[in-house]
């Protein structure tokens, strides 16, 4: 069975500071990561994928993950935080015929 | 290319009846998968359907069922709603079988039940 889980369901930050969005996850088999975006009243979008190639992924919008299978995560990082950043994130794991998402987080950008 | 389109975006209905969901993919993407979005319980795979057959199912009771055409148009049917069924109901398409292939989602429809 898989699990992840995103530590911190809000992470505040100012414009322009580090992001910094956890997930950990559980997998029996070598998993496909995901990071996805939700806007409010839209559906999901992808920013990026882990699929064993690298484990430095970079995405859209600047935003980068680094799959690190010894500690079982993949953080969601973007190194200046923009105003339109401000939204709910997603990470989610697939395999075995299955993806589980984690619960969220939802990043607040303070001017 | 036109995104993957849900009909309709809103939707109210009362217990027990039942309502019918429509996904179009992206043009060429022959595999649709269903979730379901809720505040207490987050975001849950329903089931996959790639070339018309149902590929992939998560948890979830039978009254929970889909299709796909062959223009790999899909349908999802619940039937004998539930008050817990109020939720974001999510398709998302993808060029091959498989849930590691990169999703598209579309905007969802919003099922309220009364």
């Amino acid at each position: 069975a898989q699990s992840v889980t995103q530590l911190g369901s809000h992470v505040s930050v100012s414009e322009g500071a580090l992001v910094l969005l956890r997930c950990n996850y559980s997998s029996s088999v070598p998993p496909y990561l995901f990071w996805y975006v939700q806007y409010p009243n839209q559906g999901l979008q992808l920013l990026l994928k882990y699929t064993s190639a690298a484990t430095l992924v970079k995405g859209i919008n600047g935003f980068e993950a680094e799959f690190k299978k010894s500690e079982t995560s993949f953080h969601l990082t973007k190194p200046s935080a923009h105003m339109s950043d401000a939204a709910e994130y997603f990470c989610a794991v697939s395999g075995n015929n299955d993806m589980r998402f984690g619960a969220g987080t939802r990043l607040t950008v303070k001017p | 290319k036109a995104g993957v389109t849900q009909t309709p975006r809103y939707l109210i209905k009362t217990r027990g009846q039942q309502v019918t969901l429509s996904c179009s993919p992206i043009s060429g993407h022959r595999s649709v998968s269903w979730y379901q979005q809720t505040p207490g319980q987050g975001l849950q795979f329903l089931f996959e359907y790639f070339s018309e057959t149902q590929r992939n199912k998560g948890n979830f009771p039978g009254r929970f069922s889909g299709r796909q055409f062959s223009n790999s148009r899909s349908e999802m049917n619940v039937s004998t709603l539930e008050l817990g069924d109020s939720a974001l109901y999510l398709c998302a398409s993808s060029i091959g079988q498989g849930l590691e292939d990169t999703q598209y989602f579309g905007p969802g429809t919003r099922l309220t039940v009364l």
